[in-house]
């Protein structure tokens, strides 16, 4: 399984574009890049899944270049309520295969 | 997105009593559930994989006689922690993965929160 790195926090203010990036050098051919949210005391929660170039949905957008060895997490306008640990995962996505967690991203959006 | 529940929510036991946790997915049907950990201020850890119809895969250091894993339908998983200590308490979050989804997205339970006396 991929290894990631990624900040282990940031701070933002309301309104503001975030953009957390995530390092996976070794990524394989089959792996995809996920993301995903987590409040306190809660299960993280699905953002956003990508292979290549870039995604977009409701939440938010994720932005993966050609070598696939990066990606970045793009919140757009984000509010005090986005203030959650984000975690970056990369692995194969057929049935049976766990995601291993990394430290991730501690986001601090303040007013 | 598929929906996971967890039950009980947060339990609170005395010390060397066993204590069970439910994961359920609501609307699909999963071969495969996870049971992570996640002590405070930390990252999720993952404990073992749960597989219907078969016995658990644990990861290193788990110990398989203390967090006994059954996972007798494809709807329900279960992870009981026997003779609970101190130490064991944690936040624990079951996943499962929905076959039926384009790219099998994991979608995770909203965490039990146990506290052993």
């Amino acid at each position: 399984l991929a290894k990631t790195t990624q900040p282990i926090s940031m701070d933002s203010y309301e309104g503001q574009e975030v953009n957390i990036t995530c390092s996976h050098n070794n990524i394989a051919t089959n792996d995809y890049i996920t993301w995903y949210q987590q409040f306190p005391s809660q299960g993280p929660r699905f953002i956003i899944q990508g292979y290549k170039t870039k995604v977009t949905n409701e939440v938010a957008s994720l932005f993966i270049p050609a070598d696939r060895k990066s990606s970045t997490l793009s919140l757009p306008r984000v509010s005090l309520s986005d203030t959650a640990v984000y975690y970056c995962l990369v692995g194969p996505t057929n049935a049976g295969n766990m995601l291993t967690f990394g430290g991730g991203t501690r986001l601090m959006v303040k007013p | 997105g598929a929906v996971v529940s967890q039950h009980p929510s947060r339990v609170i036991c005395k010390s060397g009593t066993s204590v069970k946790i439910e994961c359920r997915s609501l609307d699909f049907q999963a071969t495969t559930m996870f049971w992570y950990r996640q002590f405070p201020k930390q990252s999720l850890m993952l404990m073992a994989t749960s597989n219907e119809g078969s016995k658990a895969t644990y990861e290193q250091g788990v110990e398989k006689d203390k967090f006994l894993i059954n996972h007798a339908s494809l709807t329900l998983s279960t992870l009981t922690v026997t003779s609970a200590h101190p130490e064991d308490s944690s936040f624990y979050i079951c996943s499962a993965r929905d076959p039926q989804t384009a790219r099998e997205t994991q979608y995770f339970g909203p965490g039990t929160r146990l506290l052993v006396l």
